[in-house]
């Protein structure tokens, strides 16, 4: 399996706080994706990164920003949760990218965020 | 707007029988399909990948095909097991691009 880390598994919080979710791999690999899956939405990428301070916005990136200074940490953050940014977040990782047609993605367990 | 479609969210088979999970894409320039299997409270996890310049690729049970014609793929399983029940989620990349891009899942149950 691939040495990827997201914490916190779960997190229950207000309105209008800040969060900050984060992702660690152990594997060296250049990009790191944040995506989010809801019922009926599948799989959407927010952000992704393909190497050190390089990010670029995905699908669903209003809301949220990322931010990457060591090659093994990818920072999700939430400046302001809103009750829609109620999701699963999965972090997954790839040596390749999908710019290269033999690239795959490796999934992170997720974190449950809850925002009341 | 969703660029690949799974129309079915759940299908249901009985142990042993073909289990056959179907998706469609709209985007002409995607080129590499993978399908990804998620149980409950995990990550997805790869299953089995496509290039656009074939049109099957098989790895034991599961097998994929892909007609570029239609913009459809599926994938197959047989015989199908128990274990096999979870959420299967197909993915289409651009070869120009750095992004997946996923259907909503078909959750498959096979009845022991």
């Amino acid at each position: 399996d691939a040495g990827i880390t997201q914490s916190p598994r779960h997190k229950v919080t207000e309105t209008g706080t800040p969060v900050t979710l984060r992702c660690h791999q152990t594997e060296n690999h250049r990009y790191m994706y944040w995506y989010r899956q809801d019922p009926g939405h599948g799989l959407r990428l927010i952000h992704y990164s393909y190497g050190v301070k390089d990010t670029d916005k995905g699908e669903v990136s209003d809301g949220y920003s990322v931010s990457r200074s060591k090659t093994e940490d990818f920072l999700l953050t939430l400046e302001s949760a809103t009750s829609s940014q109620t999701s699963v977040y999965f972090c997954a990782i790839s040596s390749l990218g999908v710019s290269v047609n033999t690239g795959e993605l490796f999934f992170g367990e997720g974190s449950r965020l809850t925002v009341l | 707007d969703q660029q690949v479609k799974q129309n079915s969210p759940s299908l249901s088979v009985q142990e042993g029988r073909i289990s056959i999970l179907n998706c469609d894409y709209t985007n002409s320039m995607f080129d590499y399909f993978l399908w990804y299997k998620k149980y409950p409270a995990e990550g997805p996890t790869f299953l089995i990948s496509i290039s656009s310049i074939k049109d099957k690729n098989e790895d034991g049970r599961f097998t994929v095909f892909l007609n570029k014609s239609a913009k459809h793929l599926s994938l197959h399983i047989v015989p199908s097991q128990p274990g096999d029940s979870a959420v299967y989620f197909c993915a289409a990349s651009a070869n120009t691009g750095n992004q997946f891009y996923f259907g909503t899942g078909t959750s498959l149950t096979v009845i022991p």
